[in-house]
């Protein structure tokens, strides 16, 4: 059981190329959710999936796009990478059940956009 | 939307000493309190949770108390040991299982 990973580890980029970043989960959890955290910074959220097929915006969704074609995955885009794109994203996922519940998260993808 | 503000930025403490971080929130709705540990590099774990049909829960050395008539909330640290030191978050959450975290405090403790 792997439980939440992510693809890749670190990643650089220039600015005004693109990338996606893989989220997969491996708990059958039906929520999903992609955060970035900068410097110093709580966590941020950006999109989020609440089933296969759907996905909403999120705190700080411009710039990003996201798809989850499959229940056990959860992409994030980014069309056209920008300096302030530079950050470490953080994947999760969690339960529907009767209320909140715990999210798991996943290791995170150190992106650095030049 | 939800605001949750979380003080101390940074706390430092002897080893042994107790730790309080305190977080308020804004969205009366918010019925879900959970406090993550992260250590350097690391991913954020769940280290305890509460309701809002809570007022206290105690885990070990861990408890957190939630004042929904105020909307804040806290975590308290008691016999602090070395590994205590990382960064924690509070967070908010309601219906939907959307969380919104405080800015984060950085604990060291001093052995």
């Amino acid at each position: 059981n792997a439980g939440v990973t992510q693809t890749p580890k670190f990643r650089v980029l220039k600015t005004g190329q693109s990338m996606t970043l893989l989220c997969a989960q491996d708990m059958n959890h039906e929520y999903m959710y992609w955060y970035r955290q900068d410097p110093g910074m709580g966590l941020r959220l950006i999109h989020y999936s609440v089933g296969e097929g759907t996905t909403a915006k999120g705190e700080v969704p411009d710039g990003y796009n996201v798809s989850r074609l499959k229940k056990q995955n959860f992409l994030l885009g980014l069309e056209s990478a920008a300096p302030s794109q530079t950050s470490v994203y953080f994947c999760a996922s969690s339960f529907l059940l009767a209320g909140p519940y715990e999210q798991y998260f996943g290791p995170g993808t150190r992106l650095t956009v030049t | 939307g939800e605001n949750v503000e979380q003080h101390p930025s940074t706390l430092s403490v002897q080893e042994g000493d107790s730790a309080v971080i305190k977080c308020t929130y804004s969205d009366s709705a918010s019925n879900y309190f959970p406090w993550y540990k992260q250590e350097l590099g690391k991913r954020p774990q769940l280290i305890i949770d509460i309701r809002s049909n809570v007022g206290e829960k105690k885990d070990q050395r861990i408890a957190v108390t939630l004042n929904k008539t105020a909307k804040h909330f806290s975590l308290h640290i008691t016999e602090t040991q070395p590994e205590d030191s990382a960064v924690y978050f509070c967070a908010a959450g309601a219906a939907g299982n959307k969380l919104t975290f405080g800015g984060g405090t950085r604990v060291l403790v001093k052995p």
